[in-house]
C-alpha cells in the first residue's frame, strides 16, 4: 500500500483565498484524522471521521475551516477565507479501527503558507 | 481541563545511552488514553503507542518501553541503547475516554538529540 497520501505537499496562497487540502487514507481504514501543527499552538487534532462520518470537529478552530469525507478513499480540509495565522503543517492520518492495538498512519503533511 | 506536561524541552545523549522522556498529565476523567508520537527531523509524524488507563502494565517494544504510573499521573518513555536514528521530537498526548470525543491534548514535545 502507498500509505496515506496528501496533496499538495506545499501550498502558498494569499490571505482571503480558499485553500483545499486533500487526503487519501490507506485502503480499508475506517478512521481518518486531520491534525495541524504550528509553532505557537503545537500539535492539534482538528477533526476525525469514522466510516466517512465526522465524529468530533470540536478541534476545528473556526467556521472558516470545514472538512468532508465524501467516500472512504478521500477527504478534504478546506479553509475559506484563509488567513496568515492558518499557516501550518496539516497532517492527515488513518487507522484500521481505533482499538488499543491499532496503529495510526500519518501522511507526509501539507505545509501551508498564507501570505 | 486536560493538561500534558513534557518538562524536558531538549535532551542530548551519546549513542548507546539509555534515555527517559517524561510525560506528566492532568485529567479529571477516571478513564482516558495516553499516546506517544515521534517526529524525526524530516517532519513526518509516527505513532508509537496508545495506552488505555485501565491497563497499567508496562509496555516494551524492542528498545522502546513505556512506564505508566497512574498514581503519579505519568507515562514515561524510555529508549534503551539509543541510536542516532532516535533523534527526533517526541510528543506525549492525552485523550478523553472512548465513547465520547477523542480529541487529544498534546504536550509541547521533547527534542531528543543522539550524538554518535
Amino acid at each position: 500500500d502507498a500509505g496515506v497520501i496528501q496533496s499538495p505537499r506545499h501550498e502558498v496562497t494569499e490571505m482571503g483565498q480558499e485553500v483545499t487540502l486533500r487526503c487519501k487514507p490507506i485502503s480499508g481504514h475506517d478512521y481518518l484524522f486531520w491534525y495541524r501543527q504550528t509553532m505557537m499552538r503545537g500539535l492539534e487534532l482538528l477533526i476525525y471521521f469514522n466510516n466517512n462520518v465526522p465524529i468530533d470537529d470540536s478541534g476545528m478552530p473556526e467556521d472558516r475551516f470545514s472538512a468532508k469525507m465524501p467516500n472512504a478513499s478521500f477527504s478534504t480540509l478546506k479553509i475559506q477565507p484563509s488567513e496568515p495565522r492558518d499557516s501550518a503543517v496539516y497532517f492527515c492520518a488513518s487507522s484500521l479501527t481505533w482499538a488499543s492495538t491499532d496503529t495510526q498512519y500519518f501522511g507526509p503533511g501539507t505545509r501551508l503558507t498564507v501570505l | 481541563a486536560q493538561k500534558v506536561t513534557q518538562a524536558q524541552t531538549e535532551i542530548s545523549v551519546v549513542e548507546k545511552e539509555d534515555v527517559t522522556l517524561d510525560c506528566v498529565y492532568e485529567t479529571r476523567d477516571t478513564t482516558y488514553y495516553l499516546f506517544w508520537y515521534k517526529q524525526p527531523p524530516s517532519g513526518e509524524l509516527v505513532f508509537l503507542i496508545r495506552r488505555n488507563s485501565f491497563d497499567e502494565q508496562n509496555e516494551i517494544s524492542g528498545r522502546y518501553s513505556w512506564n505508566f504510573q497512574k498514581s503519579t499521573s505519568s507515562f514515561n518513555f524510555t529508549i534503551t541503547a539509543s541510536q542516532v536514528v532516535d533523534s527526533a521530537v517526541y510528543f506525549c498526548a492525552l485523550s478523553p475516554p472512548s465513547g465520547g470525543s477523542y480529541i487529544p491534548t498534546f504536550g509541547r514535545g521533547t527534542s531528543l538529540i543522539v550524538h554518535p
